[in-house]
């Protein structure tokens, strides 16, 4: 069975930097990219990068560009996304996903001071 | 970048009717790779459409996808209760940047 299972929720200041994860069981990890999502509250899906855990090659989205890096730690099977420089905007749930049909159940990153 | 854009924002209907959901591209979709899922409060996206048309594994077929290219269409042929939700459409590729449309809430009439 597929499982993409990620860390806890985190409550974090303005300006400071959040690492979560998302651990992968059930295929081979290098197989396909990750994908991470995000879901502002009551709003819509918006993709913020992806990482290929075969190469490490990663995309971000503009949004998101120089604030975001995405790793995929082969040896543990889990990918990481780490966001810096927080703003009260970027409190959402993130979602980490593969193919189109896996998804975490995602982590709650809030912002507040 | 593909943009999607979903009408309408908001679909009121009662249980038993049919739902028809748009979405369109502003360029043509490379593959049909065009998926559509469905939200629940606090519940991660289920997929329930992929390649445009192919229902994932263990949606009813209630749920269908057709179009192509630049149009799309999600129809729930007998709205059941569960069924009313927020619905996504989306383009994919295996190294493209994933793009949404805005969404679809389907809502109790």
């Amino acid at each position: 069975e597929v499982q993409l299972v990620q860390s806890g929720a985190e409550v974090k200041k303005p300006g400071a930097t959040v690492k979560i994860s998302c651990k992968v069981s059930g295929y081979a990890f290098s197989d396909h990219y990750i994908h991470w999502v995000q879901q502002a509250p009551g709003k819509g899906l918006e993709w913020v990068g992806l990482v290929d855990p075969e190469d490490g090659e990663r995309r971000y989205a503009e949004k998101f560009q120089g604030r975001v890096t995405m790793t995929a730690d082969m040896s543990t099977q889990t990918a990481h996304m780490e966001l810096s420089g927080l703003r009260y905007e970027d409190t959402a749930v993130y979602y980490c996903a593969t193919r189109v049909d896996y998804w975490g159940q995602g982590t709650l990153v809030t912002v507040s001071s | 970048e593909i943009v999607l854009t979903q009408s309408p924002g908001t679909l009121s209907l009662s249980p038993g009717e049919r739902a028809t959901l748009s979405c369109r591209a502003s360029q043509s979709v490379t593959t049909n790779y065009l998926a559509w899922y469905q939200q629940k409060p606090g519940q991660r996206p289920r997929l329930l459409i992929y390649g445009a048309s192919s229902r994932a594994t263990g949606i009813p077929d209630r749920f269908s996808g057709s179009g192509s290219g630049t149009d799309f269409t999600l129809t729930i042929s007998r709205l059941e209760p569960e069924d009313f939700a927020v619905y996504y459409c989306q383009q994919y590729g295996r190294s493209l940047p994933w793009t949404f449309g805005q969404g679809t809430k389907v809502e109790i009439k």
